[in-house]
């Protein structure tokens, strides 16, 4: 089936660890994005891509990091520069100028 | 700055009891306005698309509406399997390609 996979689902992380959640497509999609969710907060973006090899810092991009060497992947590297990590991280992917599909997510927690 | 306002917050709803959620925007150049659904522990799932002040689209107890300055997504009749948090994204001609911008949602709960 075609979609957006992330994984794992869950996470934790221990104060100074560097972690690497996965986001693999294979919606032949050019553009990928990272978003993170706190509560009450809404979706803000990390970083985002458009094409292979390249891409661009969002808002809150400060203690991530990102790579973009296949179409199909965008891994999202946790730094531990971020001292407020735990929250909901989506992936997404669009083709084009339409919607954006999502992946289900990973909880982080910092444990 | 491109901004996108979602109110209520939060929404209690009998179920059979019609309302609707508003998604206000202050964009330069709206290319498209998105709406979401998303459950608890869940990525977004979308729903409609909508591009220009006028349009409308509907799908079972959903309809979204769009004027200049704002959307509306209205729920009729709503099911206790419509509670969730409903989003709303724009694109504008700033973006091309870049992220959409969404609001903060609002969280609806239907009670039976």
């Amino acid at each position: 089936d075609g979609g957006i996979t992330q994984s794992p689902k869950y996470l934790f992380r221990k104060e100074g660890q560097n972690v690497t959640l996965s986001c693999e497509q294979n919606l032949n999609h050019d553009a990928m994005y990272w978003y993170r969710q706190d509560p009450g907060q809404g979706l803000r973006l990390i970083y985002y891509s458009q094409i292979v090899n390249d891409f661009q810092k969002g808002d809150i991009a400060e203690g991530y990091s990102v790579s973009r060497e296949k179409k199909e992947s965008f891994p999202l590297t946790v730094t531990s520069a971020q001292k407020n990590p735990t929250a909901f991280y989506l992936c997404a992917s669009r083709p084009g100028n339409t919607e954006a599909f999502f992946g289900q997510g990973t909880r982080l927690t910092v444990v | 700055e491109d901004q996108v306002t979602q109110s209520p917050e939060a929404l209690r709803l009998q179920e059979g009891e019609s309302s609707s959620l508003n998604c206000s925007y202050t964009v330069s150049g709206l290319r498209g306005l998105f709406w979401y659904r998303q459950d608890p522990g869940k990525g977004p799932e979308f729903l409609f698309t909508l591009y220009s002040a006028g349009e409308e689209k509907e799908k079972e107890r959903l309809k979204a509406t769009l004027t200049k300055k704002e959307s509306f997504l209205h729920i009729t009749a709503p099911k206790p399997e419509d509670s969730a948090t409903y989003l709303c994204a724009v694109r504008t001609f700033n973006s091309g390609n870049t992220p959409l911008v969404f609001g903060k949602g609002t969280r609806l709960s239907v009670i039976a």
